[in-house]
């Protein structure tokens, strides 16, 4: 079946370092892939998304790339804010049958940002 | 404004008192879909909906129960519920016509005792 596995977390920073999520996916055919953040005490957000192989997705200076080859799909910004401190969730979706448009989670992972 | 709409946000229940909780979108998306988050396991997904009268089992069903009898409303009822259901809910929609990316309500925290 499908599966998502993110780097253990919490991750802690200081202001203007740089962030990276390891992001490494399993699934048959081609997935979706998607970044969501949650912000304390809310929903999930979409944050970024690509679609197929060597897309980009970006947003609010967050970037991923779909590397098809290493089924790998990590999350960086060169430099997070206080204001990037959030949950952040990997997922991918499968369109196409009874799964259409199931998303998949990855566990999750805890960013911390300090002044 | 889009949006998915859960009530209630917060609940506190006892052991085997049915409740249900209700989700609502304005998108005239197709499908819909209620997850469970939990410390550690991420979101999972309980049940979800591809159209009206059309739902399906997700990856945890058991102990919940769905309906889809207009395309707008999905609500997730918990028939006897019990303390390992203490979770943080989630219900989320997507247009069919791509993988465009989910809309997620803001969730419901619900204790059982």
């Amino acid at each position: 079946g499908n599966s998502v596995t993110q780097m253990e977390g919490p991750v802690t920073l200081s202001e203007e370092a740089f962030l990276t999520i390891n992001c490494t996916y399993t699934a048959t055919g081609y997935p979706s892939l998607f970044w969501y953040v949650q912000y304390p005490g809310e929903g999930l957000q979409l944050l970024l998304k690509a679609t197929k192989a060597d897309d980009k997705g970006s947003n609010k200076g967050f970037e991923a790339t779909y590397r098809k080859e290493t089924t790998s799909f990590h999350l960086e910004k060169g430099s997070v804010q206080v204001s990037d401190s959030a949950v952040y969730f990997c997922a991918l979706s499968r369109a196409g049958g009874t799964s259409y448009g199931k998303l998949t989670f990855g566990q999750g992972t805890i960013l911390t940002v300090h002044p | 404004e889009a949006q998915v709409t859960q009530n209630p946000r917060y609940l506190i229940t006892v052991t085997g008192k049915k409740l249900t909780v209700t989700c609502s979108q304005n998108m005239n998306h197709e499908y819909m879909s209620w997850y469970r988050q939990d410390p550690g396991l991420g979101l999972r997904q309980i049940y979800y909906s591809m159209n009206v009268e059309v739902t399906d089992k997700g990856d945890v069903p058991e102990g919940y129960k769905v309906s889809r009898k207009e395309k707008r409303n999905f609500p997730l009822i918990l028939e006897s519920p019990s303390p390992n259901q203490t979770s943080l809910y989630f219900c989320a929609s997507s247009s069919s016509t791509g993988p465009g990316g989910y809309t997620f309500g803001s969730g419901t925290r619900l204790t059982v005792v």
